[in-house]
């Protein structure tokens, strides 16, 4: 398994502004992804963190919104920007386990960023 | 048609009852399948993980995969008040990105 830390655990935001969710593992990986959990919606990817290059979104989600930075191989955070309501959801980094240098097929999930937004 | 479909419950239980929780997947190119455990305020606790078709079992916990159905299952034994979660399936291809369900809310009654 792998562990998974992630900083805030939870915040109150006001409309337009930005918060920064940083996520930090126990090991080096090559790709950290994140993914948001509405209520009473499924987890979503928002986009994976590559190292060395930058984030893959996926459809829906643009870089101008949801900034991702990827400095190591063991960090990752994630921006939400100019913030709405509809933005209050749980951020989740992720990662999959290692044997060796291949991974394992397992997906780990740190636990959460809970963000409500005013 | 969303590519997985779970019911999202509540489902209520007595203890030491089977738990069968269930989720229907549209896209033929998924072979990995996960079952996961949220408690509330926490992330997702991998509990289960098998390619493609069969049964696998770990303690109480028994997950199935019918990919000529494409419906996938988990059963719990014996369950218990501290089971009382939301269980996400979550499933992909050759890619990384996994597709959830939107859970299943479990309570399992003393």
């Amino acid at each position: 398994s792998a562990v998974i830390s992630q900083k805030p655990s939870r915040d109150i935001c006001q409309r337009g502004t930005s918060l920064t969710i940083q996520c930090q593992v126990d090991s080096q990986v090559t790709m950290m992804f994140w993914y948001r959990q509405q209520p009473g919606q499924s987890l979503t990817l928002i986009a994976t963190a590559n190292q060395g290059s930058e984030a893959t979104y996926e459809s829906g989600f643009v870089i101008d919104k949801f900034p991702i930075s990827r400095p190591n191989l063991t960090f990752s955070t994630l921006t939400v920007s100019n913030m709405s309501p509809e933005d209050s959801s749980i951020y989740l980094c992720s990662v999959y386990g290692l044997a060796g240098r291949h991974h394992t097929g397992e997906l780990f999930f740190g636990e959460g960023s809970r963000l409500t937004v005013l | 048609q969303k590519e997985v479909e779970q019911d999202p419950g509540p489902l209520s239980v007595p203890e030491g009852a089977i738990v069968s929780l269930n989720c229907t997947y549209s896209n033929s190119a998924f072979q990995y399948f996960m079952w996961y455990r949220q408690y509330s305020r926490k992330g997702p606790e991998l509990l289960m993980y098998t390619y493609s078709s069969g049964n696998k079992e770990d303690g109480r916990f028994t997950a199935q995969v019918d990919k000529s159905s494409k419906y996938i299952s988990l059963f719990i034994r014996d369950s218990q008040p501290s089971d009382s979660a939301t269980y996400l399936c979550a499933m992909r291809d050759s890619g990384y990105a996994l597709n959830f369900g939107k859970g299943t809310s479990l309570l399992v009654t003393p």
